[in-house]
């Protein structure tokens, strides 16, 4: 079965700073797809970034980047030059299988910016 | 440009109440979905569409029915509320291999 880990609850970065948000999955599926998702205390939930699986670039969206290492399968979302708005909660999430909107979410990590 | 349009985005049910969340999309995806949000649990699959007509069980589907009788609509049913259904429900749709549009979300209380 597919898994998504996300080991830490919570990470403090300062303002201008870069800061890397873990996450690792388990899948026996060789196509599979990995997106990062943020949710302000709004509530809502924003696409960031996603890498595919056969991708061989890692996958970049302005200040966002995902550092993909298939071979330890982990899937870091790396943010740069952090600003006060970027504070809130991140989920990575997987699908598995080519043809599915089918999302396994982890269990988050809430980001604090501080100035 | 509505997207993904959740109704209510609050209520309050008695136990042994029922009640459909709504979810409409004005984005012409075939694949729609209901997740619910817990503390410390992230987001977790309830049922979810890949067309008008079908319906599939995900993670948690226990206490929850789903219809899909046009593209645009995907309603969750909650026949009979428990308080281990208190959550914040949202509805997602998307193109196969694409990023999921979310809604905003609807704030459940089962007292």
């Amino acid at each position: 079965a597919q898994k998504i880990t996300q080991t830490q609850p919570g990470m403090f970065v300062q303002e201008k700073e870069a800061v890397t948000l873990d996450c690792t999955y388990d899948t026996s599926d060789p196509s599979y797809g990995l997106f990062w998702y943020k949710q302000p205390s709004s509530g809502e939930m924003i696409f960031l970034i996603y890498q595919g699986s056969y991708d061989q670039q890692n996958a970049t969206e302005g200040r966002y980047s995902l550092n993909f290492q298939k071979a330890r399968k982990s899937a870091n979302l790396v943010i740069s030059a952090s600003q006060l708005g970027d504070s809130a909660m991140y989920f990575c999430a997987m699908r598995e299988g080519p043809s599915t909107d089918k999302l396994i979410f982890g269990t988050g990590t809430r980001l604090q910016v501080f100035p | 440009n509505a997207g993904v349009t959740q109704t209510p985005k609050f209520q309050v049910l008695k136990t042994g109440q029922s009640m459909t969340l709504q979810c409409a999309q004005d984005m012409n995806h075939e694949y729609m979905s209901w997740y619910r949000q817990d503390p410390g649990m992230g987001l977790r699959l309830i049922h979810y569409s890949v067309g008008a007509g079908i319906t599939d069980q995900g993670e948690v589907p226990n206490g929850y029915n789903v219809s899909r009788s046009t593209t645009e609509d995907f309603p969750l049913r909650l026949l009979s509320a428990a308080p281990s259904q208190t959550s914040v429900y949202f509805c997602a749709t998307g193109r196969a291999t694409g990023e999921l549009f979310f809604g905003e979300g609807s704030r459940l209380t089962v007292l």
